[in-house]
């Protein structure tokens, strides 16, 4: 069955320092990832986009890695401040055509001052 | 200037009643969704519509019963309410095509006692 997994439920990390989470996929052909931050008690923000035919895409402090072969994507924030404090979620749009977008189990990300 | 509102924000009701949520989206998308956001944060679609047309629904039970008068309003009936179904209600837009980023609302919480 079709599953999309991130490394962990929560995460803490050091101001300062880089935080880098995992999407993992199984029994999906994606044409696109895409990474969304929520805040609680909001909805998901997108915040990145990264097609099956890139490998590397970056936004200020925001790096995604895409991965077809390990069907993997890392997401990294670097110089974290407790501002970045969040929940990350990533998405799969399968490309069978109905632009469905999957999304993943999310990641706590807490940023430590 | 809200993008994709809401409404209500927040519904406590009681088993066995039948409520509505209602959305709106102003960016001019024209594709609507439904997902919903159950206790342990997993956000799951149920329904999507694309010009007032059904083009997902998510093996939702028919208590559920999304309408869509025009491509800027997608509002979610749901009947004989079971307390299964607390849980965050989030509408959501997109033009259609792939690769395009999805907008969401603020979020419903449902509480059903």
């Amino acid at each position: 069955s079709q599953k999309i997994e991130q490394n962990s439920e929560a995460l803490n990390i050091q101001e300062g320092k880089t935080a880098t989470l995992t999407c993992n996929y199984t029994n999906y052909s994606p044409a696109y990832l895409q990474w969304y931050r929520q805040d609680p008690g909001r909805g998901p923000v997108f915040l990145l986009l990264i097609r099956e035919n890139e490998k590397e895409k970056r936004k200020e402090r925001l790096k995604v890695t895409f991965d077809t072969t390990l069907k993997q994507s890392l997401f990294h924030i670097t110089a974290s401040q407790p501002a970045d404090s969040a929940t990350y979620l990533c998405a799969l749009e399968s490309n069978f055509g109905n632009e469905k977008l999957t999304f993943g189990t999310g990641t706590r990300l807490t940023i430590i001052p | 200037d809200t993008a994709v509102s809401q409404t209500p924000k927040y519904l406590v009701t009681q088993m066995g009643n039948d409520k509505s949520i209602k959305c709106e989206q102003n960016l001019g998308h024209d594709t609507m969704y439904w997902y919903k956001q159950d206790s342990k944060k997993f956000l799951k679609i149920m329904f999507s519509y694309n010009n007032k047309e059904l083009i997902i629904n998510e093996t939702v039970p028919n208590r559920f019963s999304p309408k869509s008068p025009d491509k800027a309003h997608l509002n979610l009936h749901i009947n004989s309410l079971e307390l299964g179904d607390s849980a965050v209600y989030f509408c959501a837009s997109s033009q259609s095509g792939t690769g395009n980023t999805i907008y969401f609302g603020e979020g419903s919480w449902l509480t059903v006692v």
